[in-house]
């Protein structure tokens, strides 16, 4: 199993970035995909998941609305959409794959850097 | 707001067992917890879910209960590789929620 991510970099606030997340080595279309993310120094902070058939998506209480996640099963890709960037959502971004649908990630990739900065 | 308090660190002596709580806000911390360590420059790794399952290749010195509000991890056998980050998560419906972390010190 293998998840990479990638579209990482520095932004303005109020700027838009995508980030992918590559994914191989499993039955990438059976599974839901998360995005977690880490503040430099900081805990985890779960910022959503979709549904293995991209038919739905939640999202957590500080990026709802401005973030969004889609997927594309016949890349075994998934991306996060993040709009309306704040130097609060600086932080390493990870995507980890759902076990089972309970919200427990098996696999994890090894995170992208996203700094929000003028 | 709900929230899942962990302690800021704990230490042990190699050899020795450690208990760390993850506790939650309301009064049953539920069925869906999971943890996970992180080391340093490392993605996290999930080390316990459904509050006592081991994944396949996680050494059985690792182990988590519950009670109440409260979920634990204990670490038997402590190892200097243990040390680390350590973070519980609790799912409730299309939410998840992560404790701010306890810090693993092996003395």
């Amino acid at each position: 199993v293998q998840l990479v991510e990638s579209g990482g970099g520095v932004v303005q606030p109020g700027e838009s970035l995508r980030l992918s997340c590559a994914a191989s080595g499993f039955a990438f279309s059976s599974a839901g995909m998360h995005w977690v993310r880490q503040a430099p120094g900081k805990g985890l902070e779960w910022v959503g998941v979709i549904s293995f058939d991209g038919t739905s998506a939640h999202y957590g209480d500080s990026v709802r609305g401005r973030f969004s996640i889609s997927r594309d099963n016949s890349k075994n890709i998934i991306y996060l959409h993040m709009t309306t960037l704040r130097g609060e959502d600086s932080a390493t971004y990870y995507c980890a794959k759902d076990q089972g649908g309970d919200y427990e990630f098996d696999y994890w990739g090894q995170g992208v850097l996203v700094t929000v900065s003028s | 707001q709900s929230a899942l308090t962990q302690p800021a660190s704990v230490s042990g002596s190699p050899g020795q067992s450690i208990t760390m709580s993850c506790s939650g806000s309301s009064g049953d911390i539920g069925d869906y917890v999971s943890w996970y360590v992180q080391y340093p420059g490392q993605a996290p790794k999930l080390i316990i879910y459904e509050v006592t399952n081991r994944p396949s290749g996680v050494s059985d010195r690792f182990s988590g209960s519950k009670s109440g509000n409260t979920a634990s991890l204990t670490i038997s056998g402590l190892q200097a590789d243990d040390e680390g980050h350590y973070y519980c998560s609790q799912y409730t419906t299309y939410n998840l929620l992560f404790g701010g972390g306890t810090r693993l010190t092996v003395l």
